[in-house]
């Protein structure tokens, strides 16, 4: 069956990187692109671009054009968010998922705190 | 870009009432639009996509309807596992969520 499985949670201090992953099985990997997702403490879920899986080329949405990078390594079906110069307002549960959002990850908690 | 306004951001009910969640799209979104319910520390589940195609699985109580830029989930007759959070998600051009209708039991 299908599955998207992420990295494991994250606890970071302000300024460093971090870089999580996403596994896709049950489907050829580089049929369908990578959309993510952020999700805050109690808020509400937030777009943050995509990646062809065929090209490697990433699109962000406007509030992660800066120090968010998307990336792949399509021999091990797998897609990485990586983000950099970490602040706290990063701190979010961050989702992978396939074009149309039917099938997502289980998603990542990253905490950003010195 | 496309914003979406979703109604009401909290709602209480009894079990077997019937729930309706409203979202409004700022331009037309030709009825790309789906329904999601997240429950606390889950992934987000698709209940319907295309304004009005229930996904596999989800119980028909769950439906959706509605057209141009106004859209509504409806839940026939609320259960008590429906305690969630409903988003909405507009794909007709690019992608965006309504900010959420939380659910509760009266």
């Amino acid at each position: 069956q299908i599955q998207l499985v992420q990295s494991g949670p994250e606890l970071k201090k302000p300024g460093e990187s971090l870089k999580i992953s996403c596994k896709a099985s049950g489907y050829t990997f580089t049929d369908y692109a990578m959309q993510w997702v952020k999700q805050a403490p109690g808020k509400g879920l937030q777009y943050m671009g995509w990646i062809n899986t065929q090209t490697g080329k990433p699109t962000y949405a406007d509030d992660f054009k800066e120090r968010f990078v998307f990336s792949l390594e399509t021999s091990a079906s797998t897609a990485y968010l990586q983000i950099n110069n970490l602040k706290n307002e990063d701190t979010a549960t961050y989702f992978c998922a396939r074009p149309k959002f039917h099938y997502w990850g289980q998603g990542v908690m990253v905490t950003v705190s010195s | 870009d496309i914003q979406m306004t979703q109604s009401p951001s909290f709602l209480s009910a009894t079990v077997g009432d019937r729930v309706t969640i409203n979202c409004k799209a700022s331009q037309n979104i030709n009825k790309y639009l789906n329904w999601y319910q997240q429950k606390l520390g889950e992934a987000p589940k698709r209940l319907i996509y295309n304004t009005n195609s229930l996904q596999t699985g989800i119980p028909s109580r769950f439906s959706g309807s509605g057209s141009g830029t106004d859209y509504t989930l409806t839940i026939s007759s609320l259960q008590p596992e429906d305690v969630a959070t409903y988003f909405c998600l507009q794909h007709n051009s690019g992608y965006t969520f309504g900010a959420g209708t939380k659910l509760e039991l009266k």
